[in-house]
């Protein structure tokens, strides 16, 4: 079993749905959670700190579930250039920081 | 822009030949992590530099290395290179010191193609 698995996409959504990503851990030791988006061919950029039960920025909303070990993400209104890969990322301890594959999302006119 | 810059952006090198990639921290982070990223992947942990010394490291074997200098910037050196060691090569910084410690800023990263 991976140690952060995501639903393995692709997401292929209209303009103004909403969509939601989950992503699961093994690790229940697991500290800090975090949702990244990757345009193609750039880097990680950060889109959201989970710290305790969730926050909310935006149109973007994200869950942690500790007891159940997942950790979602809610996106409202999509745009178009929410076109992109999400990535789940856990911080496990010992300075390790575990991806998951990423769930491709596709927001079409 | 996160302020994190890698140097070189494209790099070509033959199974067996050695590569050094390079890394500018963000100003005022003192973490720098490294990750490699295979096509259709999420990027793997490689390994962590915190005051110069590796404090982490992910299941990769003794030929990559690396280095950080005391303004923080840091090196990744691989040997001996495989054809599995094509991939983007990504360097985050972070720091301990603010009250979110494991917030990662990636660079744009370093393409490294092995033939």
């Amino acid at each position: 079993r991976k140690e952060v698995e995501q639903d393995p996409g692709p997401f292929n959504v209209p303009e103004g749905a909403t969509v939601a990503f989950n992503c699961t851990y093994s690790n229940s030791a697991s500290q800090s959670f975090f949702w990244y988006r990757q345009d193609c061919r750039k880097e990680p950029k950060l889109l959201m700190s989970v710290y305790s039960s969730g926050n909310e920025d935006g149109r973007f909303t994200a869950q942690l579930n500790r007891a159940s070990q997942y950790i979602s993400l809610l996106i409202r209104d999509s745009k178009l250039s929410d076109s992109a890969t999400y990535l789940c990322v856990v911080y496990t301890g010992g300075f390790k920081t575990i991806f998951g594959a990423g769930t491709r999302l596709f927001v079409k006119a | 822009e996160t302020g994190v810059t890698q140097s070189p952006t494209h790099l070509i090198k033959t199974r067996g030949q050695q590569v050094t990639l390079r890394c500018s921290s963000q100003s005022g982070h003192n973490t720098v992590s490294w990750y490699q990223q295979a096509l259709g992947q999420g990027p793997q942990f490689i390994f962590q530099y915190y005051r110069e010394e590796e404090n982490g490291r992910g299941n990769f074997p003794p030929r990559f290395s690396g280095l950080q200098f005391p303004n923080y910037s840091s090196e990744l050196n691989v040997n001996a290179l495989e054809l599995d060691d094509s991939a983007l090569y990504l360097c985050a910084s972070s720091t301990r010191t603010s009250g979110r410690p494991y917030e990662q800023y990636f660079g744009p990263g370093t393409r490294l193609t092995v033939t």
